[in-house]
């Protein structure tokens, strides 16, 4: 069964940085595309980036470019979220995601950048 | 960037009432369709993928059609566990998008 938990979410003031991971076990991790999608109180699912199985293709939504930086850990079958230079507008539940059999979600962690 | 339209965006229905929410997209995406609940508080849950293929343990009362540009997901006898939102997704090309959402409520 596939399995993807997210952590590293929380508070932090506006200009600040976070790093979100994301363990996944259940599936050959280093064989798939991983995607990070998020989505801001009471509103609906937006893509934010994705990375290729070995790391060598990378995009961004324009709404983070240059901010957030996607990354993968294929020994330790972890997916990373760096980002910087917070806004109040990235305030959201970011999930991790993969497309296996199916599309497979993690639970969630909590972003929220406020003073 | 490949826009996803949903309709509606609410509706209310009975239970055991068969319920149809329909997604547009603004050019052709084969059959790159995915189909997703997500309840309040929770993770979005995959339903279908590939346009009309069932994700492993979603049980049979819900499907999926359509191909190109017009899909629609079906919920053939509506239960109180259903009530939701719904959102669909194309995965054709990136950006990946995703429908506004459509939001199941009981009658």
């Amino acid at each position: 069964e596939v399995q993807l938990v997210e952590s590293g979410g929380g508070l932090v003031q506006p200009g600040g940085s976070l790093r979100l991971s994301c363990a996944a076990s259940g599936f050959t991790f280093s064989n798939y595309w991983m995607h990070w999608v998020r989505q801001a109180p009471g509103k609906g699912l937006v893509w934010v980036s994705r990375i290729n199985s070995d790391g060598s293709g990378i995009e961004y939504a324009d709404s983070v470019k240059g901010r957030f930086t996607i990354s993968r850990d294929n020994a330790k079958n972890t997916l990373y979220l760096q980002m910087n230079s917070l806004r109040a507008e990235d305030t959201a539940v970011y999930y991790c995601a993969s497309f296996t059999s199916g599309w497979d979600w993690g639970q969630g962690t909590l972003v929220t950048a406020s003073s | 960037d490949i826009q996803m339209t949903q309709s509606p965006s609410s509706l209310s229905a009975s239970v055991g009432d068969r319920v149809t929410i329909t997604c547009r997209a603004s050019q052709g995406i084969s059959n790159f369709l995915a189909w997703f609940q997500q309840k309040p508080g929770k993770a979005p849950k995959s339903l279908i993928y590939a346009a009309s293929s069932l994700q492993s343990g979603v049980p049979s009362k819900f499907s999926g059609s359509g191909s190109g540009t017009d899909f629609t997901l079906t919920i053939s006898s509506l239960q109180p566990e259903d009530l939701a939102t719904y959102y669909c997704q194309q995965y054709n090309s990136h950006p990946l998008t995703f429908g506004g959402g459509t939001k199941v409520e009981l009658k």
